[in-house]
């Protein structure tokens, strides 16, 4: 167990419709990562939080957002949800110090189908 | 565009050999290098995050070395053991505030 929790572990969905997957970091973290693993690709970087503010963006498309509150739990937003939006959602967090040199640690990961 | 690779795609060992993995990369800019360990229907668990060129580092029976001027990391594996299957993953990141890139990974498969 990372200490990294990721709500809810299963989503089945329609297309079209939105939805919103929840992790809270491991306590004291400050960073936040999201990552998606589609079936035919390899993880895929989408966005980095650091104390609430977007650090990195990697491959996140304009129909996903995120944000990070002030309690440091993030949300990734997924709206227009396409067949192809399928994939296993991870979050990962770091602790503050080295900033970037720091090893992330994993949740379990949304499991997200798309029908 | 992966522009981090990984070689072999995977990899079939008898237990008590020794194995090794290559991660390739830009050369251009360098911030930091980590390996990953991903056993089927787990998480990612980070092995190692190296930043330094030159660096080796070691975790009981598995070793990583970086040479960050011509771009590539290798990951040792020595007595392999059927618990050490899974598939290992490097990631790059370029600069402090950027993104991870992560190569395909090696499946690795200890038969006993």
């Amino acid at each position: 167990d990372s200490g990294v929790t990721q709500t809810p572990k299963h989503l089945i969905t329609a297309t079209g419709q939105r939805v919103t997957l929840r992790c809270s970091p491991r306590s004291g973290d400050l960073s936040v990562y999201w990552y998606q693993q589609s079936l035919d690709q390899g993880l895929q970087f989408l966005i980095q939080y650091y104390n609430g503010e977007e650090r990195a963006k990697g491959n996140i498309l304009e129909r996903f957002s995120a944000q990070q509150f002030p309690d440091l739990h993030s949300e990734l937003n997924l709206s227009s949800l396409e067949l192809g939006d399928s994939a296993l959602y991870f979050c990962a967090s770091s602790p503050p110090e080295l900033r970037g040199h720091n090893e992330q640690f994993f949740g379990p990961g949304t499991r997200l189908t798309v029908l | 565009i992966l522009n981090v690779e990984q070689s072999p795609q995977s990899l079939h060992v008898q237990e008590g050999d020794s194995t090794n993995f290559t991660c390739s990369f830009p050369s251009s800019n360098f911030y930091a290098l980590h390996w990953y360990r991903w056993e089927t229907a787990k998480s990612p668990e980070a092995l190692f995050v190296m930043t330094l060129n030159g660096d080796e580092k070691k975790k009981g029976r598995i070793s990583a070395t970086l040479n960050t001027k011509e771009g590539y990391s290798y990951l040792y594996i020595k007595g392999s053991q059927p618990e050490d299957s899974a598939t290992y993953l490097c990631a790059f990141r370029p600069w402090e505030d950027n993104d991870m890139r992560f190569g395909a990974g090696t499946r690795l498969t200890v038969k006993p």
